[in-house]
């Protein structure tokens, strides 16, 4: 099992861009990297998932290095409505998704 | 096209009660998940299921806790003789069928149980 650390917390402001480092070292060779987003009293949302180099969509990109050992969501030009806790999540086991502390962004006008 | 449901949205129950929490998945989803969050923490899985069979409970609590997908109608979680322990909030998932690998999960809103 591969364990995913990250920072508990980020503070931004509004029009910056955001990267939030997930470091996987354990990470097995079948293993895909998966970011969620969670507001209060919501469910997570699913925002990206990459195995290698480079993903990208309308909402945010991710940056895989070589080694795959890390992680980089990057989110461009937050806002305020951005302020939410994201997952960095590695596997799934079969089905089950393995949640860790995730990291609490908080965006600032 | 209507995403995960869950009721009721908030549950309030005495210790000792039954509760009975439902879970109707995305239409076309044939995969069940149910998650746990205690406060101030992430979420934990609890049990993936199937129509008419549990794939994995390995999350589940051994005591008082059960689910199960019938063939017609929602996903059922249901916690015998509640205690204060159990006050969280219980997400349900579902994803479309075929390979259950699916990184692409589809949360509900959550049903958020108060033992008091």
């Amino acid at each position: 099992l591969a364990k995913t650390t990250q920072p508990i917390s980020m503070d931004s402001y509004e029009g910056q861009e955001v990267n939030i480092t997930c470091s996987h070292n354990n990470i097995a060779t079948n293993d895909y990297i998966t970011w969620y987003q969670q507001f209060p009293s919501q469910g997570p949302r699913f925002i990206i998932q990459g195995y290698k180099t480079k993903v990208t969509n309308e909402v945010a990109s991710l940056f895989i290095p070589a080694d795959r050992k890390s992680s980089t969501l990057s989110l461009p030009r937050v806002s305020l409505s951005d302020t939410a806790v994201y997952y960095c999540l590695v596997a799934n086991q079969g089905g089950k998704l393995i949640f860790g502390q995730g990291t609490e962004l908080s965006v600032k006008p | 096209n209507a995403g995960v449901m869950q009721n009721p949205r908030h549950l309030v129950r005495r210790r000792g009660q039954e509760a009975r929490l439902r879970c109707s998945p995305m239409k076309g989803h044939s995969h069940v998940y149910w998650y746990r969050q205690l406060p101030e923490e992430g979420l934990k899985f609890m049990v993936y299921l199937q129509k008419e069979n549990i794939i994995d409970e390995s999350g589940m609590p051994k005591e008082r806790f059960s689910a199960e997908f019938p063939k017609e109608g929602p996903s059922i979680l249901r916690i015998q003789q509640v205690v204060r322990g159990d006050s969280a909030a219980y997400f349900c998932a579902s994803s479309p069928p075929g390979h259950p690998s699916s990184y692409e999960q589809y949360f509900g809103p959550g049903t958020r149980l108060t033992v008091t």
